[in-house]
């Protein structure tokens, strides 16, 4: 068991609609990665939050936006959805903002755009 | 461009064989080389971590290797079990965890 939820576990939307997803650290982890994964590939990695400051970002372009609590809970916002968004939206926490720590994931939320 | 191959796409083994499935990476600055298994429906689960000063790692049945010079890594799994079945995800970190670039995975199917 990992520790790290991530809700809603399914989510379907239209194209240009906003989407907020969010996702709950494992206990004690201060940092916070986004990631998405489209169907049959691996992860694309979208940003990272550290102690609520972005702490990397990957290239993905500005709709994808992000926020870090002051509890290390996160959330993923994406604005003006498109069809190419739909994906396996994965957070993952780790300890630290050091790039040695082991990532623990969630399950992701399956999102779909029609 | 920093990327991440992994060969071979996919793979059908007998329970009980080895395997070995193979990484290659272009990725700079180099941080460290992860490897993840992936159950269908599920978020990866960090199997081993590798800085740049080792060149093994093993964790249970699963032995990760690390050539820094050739940038190439590979991940032995031994006497395979059914539960075995799972996509295997070479992950590197670059810009000191600041990013990270997947490979695309390796499909294992270990069959009865």
């Amino acid at each position: 068991e990992t520790g790290v939820t991530q809700s809603p576990t399914h989510l379907i939307k239209t194209r240009g609609q906003q989407v907020t997803l969010r996702c709950s650290s494992q206990s004690g982890h201060n940092t916070v990665s986004w990631y998405q994964q489209a169907l049959g590939q691996g992860p694309q990695f979208i940003f990272q939050y550290y102690r609520e400051e972005e702490n990397g970002r990957g290239n993905f372009p500005p709709r994808f936006s992000g926020l870090q609590f002051p509890n290390y809970s996160s959330e993923l916002n994406v604005n003006a959805l498109e069809l190419d968004d739909s994906a396996l939206y994965l957070c993952a926490s780790s300890l630290g903002g050091q790039s040695s720590q082991p990532q623990h994931f969630g399950d992701g939320t399956r999102l779909s755009i029609l | 461009k920093n990327q991440v191959e992994q060969s071979p796409q996919s793979l059908i083994i007998l329970e009980g064989k080895n395997c070995t499935l193979q990484c290659n990476y272009t990725v700079s600055p180099f941080s460290n080389l992860r490897w993840y298994k992936q159950d269908t429906g599920r978020g990866p689960v960090s199997l081993t971590i590798m800085t740049f000063s080792e060149n093994t790692k093993s964790n249970g049945r699963y032995t990760a290797t690390l050539d820094a010079d050739t940038k190439q890594s590979s991940l032995h799994i031994t006497a395979s079990q059914l539960s075995d079945s799972a996509s295997y995800i070479c992950v590197v970190s670059a810009n000191y965890g600041q990013n990270f670039v997947f490979g695309p995975g390796t499909r294992l199917s270990v069959l009865p």
